[in-house]
This record gives structure tokens, C-alpha cells and sequence, in this order.
């Protein structure tokens, strides 16, 4: 069975600029997370989904971030405009029971 | 506002020697306590995993040992391996049907074993 994937490993931007992480969770896990892990710091939780509903945005910084589930396969999380204090690195995660959850190996954004 | 406190930072044990790595939750509501284990350029890995209803659960060289009274919690690492070399991660949350079963991770340690 495939594990938690994301896209791309690593994004390098300039203030300012958009990007977009992609998330592809595990067949099945209709439970979806976005964490951040800024500066050695603790890794927060930023939103979840149930397929493709939002159930808790709380975690989201503001909004410049912008995250999508669309027909509750993948997920996107797009920063718009970045700022330099949104490096860090983002992974998703997925669980079927909302217990144990599943991490994708991370995107590392950095906006110089 | 830090609800779960991790330490230490970091750690250095001996080959063949005992790790160990504590945590302090706050919010009593929290009923599941996993730890990660993340290498680098990986993402976290579910190690072991705690309910509040048991004192210690052992997973081969991994014991979770649980404190309910003293809201602490901490992972033991036996016969502490070059191979055990990692950051680890404790966590809470709130499992049940209302709630989101989002992590709430402690800062994190990083082990490193010596040969």
C-alpha cells in the first residue's frame, strides 16, 4: 500500500510569489491534515478534512492560505502572496479513524 | 500557548544504554498519545502509541510509560541503538466522533546514539 505523498519535496520562492503544495493521502483515509514545523520548532496542526469537507481550520495562520479537497482524493495548499515567515516545512497526513495518522515525507517552502 | 512540553531538547546516550524522553500535557481532555520518529528527510512515523486507561505499554525495545495524575508521559528506548538516531516527537489528542483528532506535538528531541 502506497504511503502519504507530497509534491513537491522542496520549493524555493520569492516573497511575494504563490505556491502550491499537493498532497496525495492514503487510498481509503478520508481524514486529511495539514501540519507546519517552522524554525525547530513544534510541528502545529493546521487544518483537517473529511473527504473533501473542512472540519477544523483553526490551525490555518491567515488568509493567505488557502487549502482544497476536491471530490476528497488529494489536497492542495496554496500560500498567496508568501511571506518570509511561512518557511518551514509542510506535511500532510491521513488516518481512516482520525486516531492513527499517516505522514507524507514534507515540503520544505522557503521564501527569501 | 504550549500544551505539550517535551524534553529534553536533545540527547546523547552509549550504544546499548537507556534513552529517555519526557512529556506534560495540560488539557486533561486529550485521550491518545502517540510518539513519532523522524530520520532526516522523512516524515514522522508512528512509534508507539498510549490511551490513558493503561500505565505503560511496551512495543520491543519501546515502552511508553503514562502518568495520568501527573498529566506526564515518557518513551524509553532499551538497548539504545546507532540505528535509534532520530528526532522524536510526542503528541495528544482528542480521539471520539466530535472531534478532529488533530496532534498536538511536543517540540521535539533529538537522539543521537553513539557507537
Amino acid at each position: 500500500e502506497a504511503g502519504v505523498t507530497q509534491f513537491p519535496s522542496h520549493s524555493v520562492i520569492e516573497k511575494g510569489q504563490t505556491v502550491t503544495l499537493r498532497c496525495d493521502p492514503i487510498s481509503g483515509h478520508d481524514n486529511l491534515y495539514w501540519y507546519r514545523r517552522v524554525m525547530g520548532k513544534e510541528i502545529k496542526f493546521l487544518l483537517h478534512f473529511v473527504k473533501e469537507s473542512k472540519q477544523d481550520e483553526s490551525g490555518m495562520p491567515n488568509n493567505r492560505f488557502l487549502a482544497e479537497r476536491t471530490g476528497g482524493t488529494y489536497s492542495t495548499l496554496k500560500v498567496q502572496p508568501a511571506e518570509l515567515e511561512d518557511s518551514g516545512v509542510y506535511f500532510c497526513a491521513s488516518s481512516k479513524n482520525r486516531v492513527e495518522q499517516f505522514f507524507g515525507p514534507g515540503t520544505r517552502l522557503t521564501v527569501l | 500557548q504550549q500544551q505539550v512540553k517535551q524534553s529534553p531538547q536533545s540527547l546523547i546516550v552509549q550504544k546499548g544504554g537507556i534513552s529517555i524522553i519526557n512529556c506534560a500535557y495540560e488539557n486533561t481532555a486529550f485521550d491518545y498519545f502517540p510518539w513519532y520518529q523522524q530520520f532526516p528527510g522523512k516524515g514522522p512515523a508512528l512509534l508507539i502509541a498510549i490511551r490513558p486507561d493503561v500505565s505503560e505499554k511496551k512495543e520491543g525495545r519501546f515502552t511508553i510509560s503514562f502518568n495520568k495524575s501527573a498529566k506526564q508521559f515518557s518513551l524509553h528506548i532499551m538497548d539504545s541503538q546507532p540505528g535509534d538516531s532520530a528526532t522524536y516527537f510526542c503528541a495528544a489528542s482528542m480521539s471520539g466522533s466530535s472531534n478532529t483528532g488533530k496532534l498536538i506535538f511536543g517540540q521535539g528531541t533529538t537522539l543521537q546514539v553513539k557507537p
